[in-house]
């Protein structure tokens, strides 16, 4: 598995401003996920971010509103702009290792989001 | 199109008892199958998979979780419940065929495990 760690843990932002939250991972990995879940729910993906290159999103998800960075094998970071009470929610990263003859996905803690 | 159910929102076991949280999916080709469990205010742990080989799969905590080909299942089992296993179960699925930036998860909706004293 992997030590996978998120900053900031939660946080409460007003709307219209934007935040970045980190995701930092103790060994290099290929590729890495960004997730938003409502508490109790499922995950949505929002994006998959492959080192040296840009990142892929999913249906309504935009470069825009979800800038993401991938500067190296070990980190990444999301942004969400210019926020709305929607966009309070959990927000997980997720890196994918090789084991026992498949890529299993590990998550970070989240990063849990209140926009007022 | 790929897809996963999760049939039960809830489910309620006694401790001591047996649990079984049910998943059933649907993918073109040979499926990938995940377990991972969130407890409470905390992030997802992978529990086990199914690959090939054996249908029943150990994991963590000591579930496990029985791949049946023929009903397109994977249910997560444990023999005696512990209120500590008391969470938000999921299961997901991938498409063995897909690579790339195709690889994604196609994740259930969850199933809440509470386990009583």
């Amino acid at each position: 598995s992997a030590v996978i760690s998120q900053k900031p843990s939660r946080d409460i932002c007003q709307r219209g401003t934007s935040l970045t939250i980190q995701c930092q991972v103790d060994s290099q990995v290929t590729m890495m996920f960004w997730y938003r879940q409502q508490p109790g729910q499922s995950l949505t993906l929002i994006a998959t971010a492959n080192q040296g290159s840009e990142a892929t999103y999913e249906s309504g998800f935009v470069i825009d509103k979800f800038p993401i960075s991938r500067p190296n094998l070990t980190f990444s970071t999301l942004t969400v702009s210019n926020m709305s009470p929607e966009d309070s929610s959990i927000y997980l990263c997720s890196v994918e290792i090789r084991a026992r003859g498949t890529d299993t996905q590990y998550f970070g803690p989240g990063t849990r989001l209140t926009v007022l | 199109a790929q897809s996963v159910a999760q049939p039960e929102d809830q489910v309620n076991v006694a401790e001591g008892n047996p649990l079984t949280v049910k998943c059933t999916y649907s993918v073109s080709g040979n499926p990938y199958l995940f377990w991972y469990v969130q407890y409470p205010n905390r992030g997802l742990q992978f529990l086990l998979k199914y690959i090939t080989g054996d249908n029943l799969v150990k994991g963590s905590y000591g579930f496990e979780a029985e791949f049946n080909k023929s009903q397109t299942s994977f249910h997560l089992k444990k023999p005696s419940a512990l209120v500590s296993d008391s969470a938000l179960y999921f299961c997901a699925v991938r498409d063995m065929r897909n690579a790339g930036n195709n690889r994604k998860l196609i994740w259930g909706l969850g199933t809440s495990l509470a386990v009583n004293p």
